[in-house]
């Protein structure tokens, strides 16, 4: 089975410091994304990255940068945490076959509080 | 602008019956478009995609239709069971876009 690891499923952080949720794949997966779901507003995609080094931005990527030095794994940072990035954050990875692309694997989920 | 809804947030149904849940899109031209079921404090895991020339896709209970026409897929779960309560998500992949756009779901309740 593929899985999709984030680094911590609660964190709570202060205002202004920086954050770092992490996310694993087992699977060889080309793609992968960062979302954050809010109550009312869904899924949003903050960023995503093809492959090795390579990053593209989503609908909602103020205040968030993410990095992807290996295959496996794809971080993403909150450089000066604000309450307004209190929120779940879901990684997720699939397999892209010369442009074919498919369903979703999720991990469980990152609940980040920022008071 | 591009849009995706479900038709309500929320559905309860009596256990026995067919749930039947609604995604209607504007301004896309999907590739694809899937659905994905969500449990409180989880990730949502996938349960069906259906490419843009397929009209209907079956696995077990589950049925989805896609009309690009009307723009807009059909979920039904038949038999439904207190176990299939949960978040409903529908996802659309725009031809080239390389990234999944979500509805906002529609959270199922089925009553014994």
């Amino acid at each position: 089975d593929v899985k999709v690891t984030q680094s911590s499923r609660y964190l709570v952080k202060r205002t202004g410091e920086k954050v770092f949720l992490e996310c694993v794949q087992d699977m060889d997966h080309e793609n992968m994304f960062w979302y954050r779901q809010d109550p009312g507003l869904g899924l949003r995609l903050i960023y995503f990255s093809y492959d090795v080094k390579m990053k593209e931005k989503g609908d909602i990527p103020e205040g968030y940068s993410v990095s992807r030095e290996k295959k496996e794994r794809f971080s993403l940072i909150l450089e000066s945490a604000s309450t307004n990035q209190t929120s779940m954050y879901l990684c997720a990875s699939r397999r892209s076959l010369a442009g074919i692309t498919g369903e979703l694997f999720f991990g469980e989920g990152s609940r980040l509080t920022v008071l | 602008s591009q849009k995706i809804e479900q038709n309500s947030e929320a559905l309860n149904i009596q256990e026995g019956k067919t749930a039947t849940l609604t995604c209607n899109y504007t301004n896309y031209s999907p590739a694809y478009l899937q659905w994905y079921r969500q449990d409180p404090g989880r990730g949502p895991v996938f349960l069906l995609l259906i490419r843009e020339n397929e009209k209907e896709k079956r696995k077990e209970r589950l049925k989805v239709t896609f009309d690009t026409t009307l723009k807009q897929s059909l979920f039904h779960i038949t038999a439904s069971q207190p176990a299939d309560s949960a978040t409903y998500l529908c996802a659309l992949d725009a031809t080239n876009a390389g990234k999944s756009t979500f509805g906002d779901g529609t959270t199922l309740t089925v009553k014994p």
